[in-house]
């Protein structure tokens, strides 16, 4: 994941909205992938977005893409304990491997 | 529809030994890859397999090997065990040959080697 950067943490009050950042290297990446793990399990694909699109909406997730500053975000409306998890972002390298930041940590708080 | 499925879930080794790990790929997917998570941290690529061999191999040792069946389940060795080598092992399928739109992964194996 060292091509893939995230905050490590973010503490969000249940019913707010969540926005976890993430920057990569690779200009030439596909597609973008959001990812959550909770404590104990794999990975959950959330969503993803291709590359020569600027925003995806899927229910209460917004992906926003910046091609120019390699930047990545995903908004999450609403949120509530459930989403407490970590969340990986990752590109896609050519077409056989993902490459993932180190994962931010969200916490949701009543 | 059954997702990926992987087995054992959990696995205690000690240096030196050998483990194998297994994955059955999502119904319809052809391709597996494999990541080693270490603790705090976010999945490192080890290798994909495609029509039963290796296609692309991240940076890891060559005491970690792969073997794809002909119906596309596949195998994770590690040879050698260190205690770096203590990690959720996950693998992941996707279609048709490639990465495409998504790649589902599976619950992981948890391996410790003591």
């Amino acid at each position: 994941g060292e091509d893939v950067e995230q905050s490590l943490f973010l503490s969000v009050r249940e019913g707010d909205s969540s926005v976890i950042n993430c920057t990569y290297t690779d200009s030439s990446s596909t597609y973008l992938y959001w990812y959550k793990q909770e404590p104990g399990a794999g990975l959950q694909l959330l969503t993803y977005i291709f590359s020569n699109m600027d925003m995806k909406q899927d229910q209460r997730l917004t992906v926003l893409l910046n091609k120019k500053d390699k930047h990545l975000s995903l908004r999450i409306a609403d949120t509530q304990t459930g989403d407490s998890a970590i969340y990986f972002c990752a590109e896609s390298i050519s077409d056989y491997k993902l490459s993932f930041g180190a994962g931010t940590t969200v916490t949701v708080r009543a | 529809d059954a997702g990926v499925t992987q087995s054992p879930t959990h696995l205690i080794k000690t240096r030196g030994q050998q483990v194998t790990l297994r994955c059955s790929p999502k119904s319809g997917h052809d391709t597996v890859s494999w990541y080693q998570q270490a603790l705090g941290q976010g999945p490192q690529f080890i290798f994909q397999y495609y029509e039963e061999e290796e296609r692309q191999r991240g940076n890891f040792p060559d005491r970690f090997s792969g073997h794809q069946f002909p119906n596309y389940s596949s195998e994770l060795n590690v040879n050698a065990l260190l205690l770096g080598d203590s990690a959720l092992y996950l693998c992941a399928s996707s279609p048709d040959g490639g990465l495409q739109e998504t790649q589902y992964f599976g619950p992981g194996t948890r391996l410790l080697v003591l």
